[in-house]
């Protein structure tokens, strides 16, 4: 089984400010991670993946994820917050083995940037 | 590309009744997927197609609930009867396997369809 958690259901940074979104997995063997961000009434949003190779990945708008297998880890990073940041985020995962397609996505985390 | 493409946008309807939502994926992806959203549930994964051909239907949630792909520019998902707690917002996904033994990557979302049923 394939789950992924995400510990805080909103969390406010100030513009400017460094921001971080937390996120866990657990998968059976190893994992396809990815960030998906979503607007007010609108679809999810892909914004970056971690598949293989270097475990910091750089996605749209200036985010990145750092991949870390020991801590089971995939938090989603960005330098310098912007007001267009508010938004809901979304952790999710992927089991490699198996060749099964289903991912499972997080509850989603809501990033309030203040001006 | 246009993207994923969902109609109707915004559905009200009343308890009781047929309800059709539609998808057009992305041209040339060959998985689709609907997902249901709401506060109390999140994100859930309906039912999966791969090449037209449904491979994961555990996620829906009862026989009232049925989900077609006649082809690959075209997917139905039906609710009948329609009952107040299937309102939600329902998204389609698109995606592609870039090769073979590869494995499937990110998903892309349609707007989605607000179902409001009263």
């Amino acid at each position: 089984a394939q789950s992924v958690a995400q510990p805080e259901d909103q969390v406010n940074v100030a513009e400017g400010n460094p921001l971080t979104v937390k996120c866990t997995y657990s998968v059976s063997g190893n994992p396809y991670l990815f960030w998906y961000v979503q607007y007010p009434n609108r679809g999810l949003q892909f914004l970056l993946k971690y598949i293989t190779g270097d475990n910091l990945v750089k996605g749209s708008y200036g985010f990145e994820a750092e991949f870390n297998k020991s801590q089971t880890s995939f938090h989603l990073k960005k330098p310098s917050a912007l007001v267009s940041d508010s938004a809901l985020y979304f952790c999710a995962v992927r089991d490699r083995a198996g060749g099964y397609q289903k991912v499972t996505f997080g509850t989603g985390t809501k990033l309030q940037v203040i001006p | 590309d246009a993207g994923v493409i969902q109609s109707p946008r915004h559905e009200v309807t009343e308890m009781g009744q047929e309800v059709t939502l539609r998808c057009k994926p992305i041209s040339g992806h060959d998985y689709l997927f609907w997902y249901r959203q709401t506060m109390m549930r999140g994100l859930e994964l309906l039912i999966y197609f791969n090449n037209n051909v449904p491979i994961d239907d555990s996620g829906m949630p009862e026989d009232r609930f049925s989900a077609k792909m006649p082809n690959a520019s075209f997917s139905t998902l039906k609710i009948q009867p329609s009952e107040p707690r299937d309102s939600a917002v329902y998204f389609c996904a698109s995606s592609f396997r870039p090769d073979r033994g590869e494995s499937l990557y990110e998903q892309y979302f349609g707007p989605g369809t607000r179902l409001t049923v009263t």
